[in-house]
This record gives structure tokens, C-alpha cells and sequence, in this order.
């Protein structure tokens, strides 16, 4: 049983467009990420939720919304898609701040 | 802010023994370490919540020294299966910062 899962696996669209991401977690955590890993490999915190509460929310462009309705799932959705918004972007879960965090697969979004 | 590592990149024959590096110019209060290999998400490898706290997973241990705001990560007799980019992660303000990465190739 996958125990982060994201879809789509792949997205390709072209800039202007709005799309979303879904992520589900079955390991009965608490904690719940976006992250972005750019071509360079860096991965940044983009958000976090705890117990469906927004807690950690960085310095990202509103056109980024997340939504997580119930701790087993957040979502992310994105309008109005831009070139640097190519990346992959992960989501992980984690039990509490201090537990280790488990990565989805990965959506790799290509804005073309 | 961003922890970094070092070495960047480490090549290592089968068998051979690696440690990498992880410095932060603020105060850690954890840290953890992931393994991605080309593709792939990272992975979970250890998480470090002392400073003095030591860590073995397999062959792969880790220690952490708060004063000097530094975790070190061991690999000893490498095997394949350990290539891949690790990261530490240091927690800073309720979020993991996660370090600039070092890319490990072990070769047979």
C-alpha cells in the first residue's frame, strides 16, 4: 500500500492555465506538506498543515492555494500557471513537527 | 539560512567508507537526514532531536553537535544501493530548511 500519494504523476500545460495537484497520505499523520524541488534540486517549503490548520505558509505567490479538507489529504491548486512555476513539487506527511517526513512520489509540472 | 553540506559531490568504490557534512550559521534544534536517488522522492533516513545524539541505521549512523551547529553523516562500507543525493534538514522556526545536498555515486 503506497503510503504518500500524489496525482498526476506528470502535468504539462501551458502558461495562463489553472491545475491542481492531489495528495493523500495513509499513514494516519498529522502533518501535512507542499514542497517544491526546482532544476537545481533545491527542495523549499511552500506549506504546511496540521490537522487541516494552514500553519507554515512561506513566502509564496498567491496564485498558489492550498486545501486540505481532512488530515488525510491536501491539495494544491495553481492559477494562471507561469514558466517558473516548472518544478516538481512533493507532498509529505509527518506525525508532529519533530517526526520524520514521508514524500509522495512527486508531480512533475512543466509550463510551457 | 539554507544549511550547507559538504562535500558537494563524493565518488566511492563498493565497500568504501564516506562521511558528509552539514553546518548551519543558526541554532539547530533537530536534525534529519533523507537519501534521493535520480527520480525519485527523498526518503526518511534518521532524524536527530539532541545535540550529542547519535544515530546507526544499517551501515548509515549520523551524530549531531549542537554547540557547533553541525551534523555529520557516516556511510562506511558503501554498497551500490546508497548512491543517490542526501539531504539534511534543519529545523528553524517551526520548518525544515533543507541543506544544498551532496551527491554520492558508489561504483562497483
Amino acid at each position: 500500500d503506497t503510503a504518500v500519494s500524489q496525482t498526476p504523476k506528470y502535468l504539462v500545460t501551458q502558461m495562463g492555465n489553472d491545475k491542481s495537484i492531489k495528495c493523500e497520505q495513509n499513514l494516519g499523520h498529522d502533518t501535512m506538506y507542499w514542497y517544491k524541488q526546482d532544476s537545481k534540486k533545491f527542495l523549499k517549503i511552500m506549506f504546511s498543515y496540521n490537522n487541516k490548520e494552514l500553519i507554515i505558509n512561506e513566502t509564496v505567490p498567491n496564485r498558489f492555494s492550498p486545501k486540505s479538507p481532512d488530515k488525510a489529504h491536501l491539495n494544491l491548486h495553481i492559477n494562471s500557471l507561469e514558466l517558473g512555476d516548472s518544478a516538481v513539487y512533493f507532498c509529505a506527511s509527518s506525525q508532529g513537527r519533530q517526526g520524520g517526513q514521508y514524500f509522495g512520489p512527486g508531480t512533475r509540472l512543466t509550463v510551457t | 539560512q539554507q544549511p550547507v553540506q559538504s562535500p558537494q559531490a563524493v565518488i566511492l568504490r563498493e565497500g568504501e567508507d564516506a562521511v558528509i557534512n552539514c553546518s548551519s550559521s543558526k541554532a539547530l534544534y533537530s536534525v534529519h537526514w533523507y537519501r534521493q536517488k535520480h527520480g525519485e522522492a527523498p526518503v526518511f533516513l534518521m532524524i536527530l532531536l539532541k545535540g550529542g545524539e547519535q544515530k546507526g541505521h544499517e551501515k548509515i549512523s549520523a551524530s549531531f553537535n549542537e554547540k557547533k551547529q553541525q551534523s555529520s553523516l557516516y556511510l562506511t562500507a558503501s554498497q551500490l544501493s546508497y548512491s543517490g543525493t542526501y539531504f539534511c534538514g534543519t529545523e528553524y522556526t517551526d520548518k525544515l530548511i533543507f541543506g544544498t545536498g551532496t551527491r554520492l555515486q558508489v561504483f562497483p
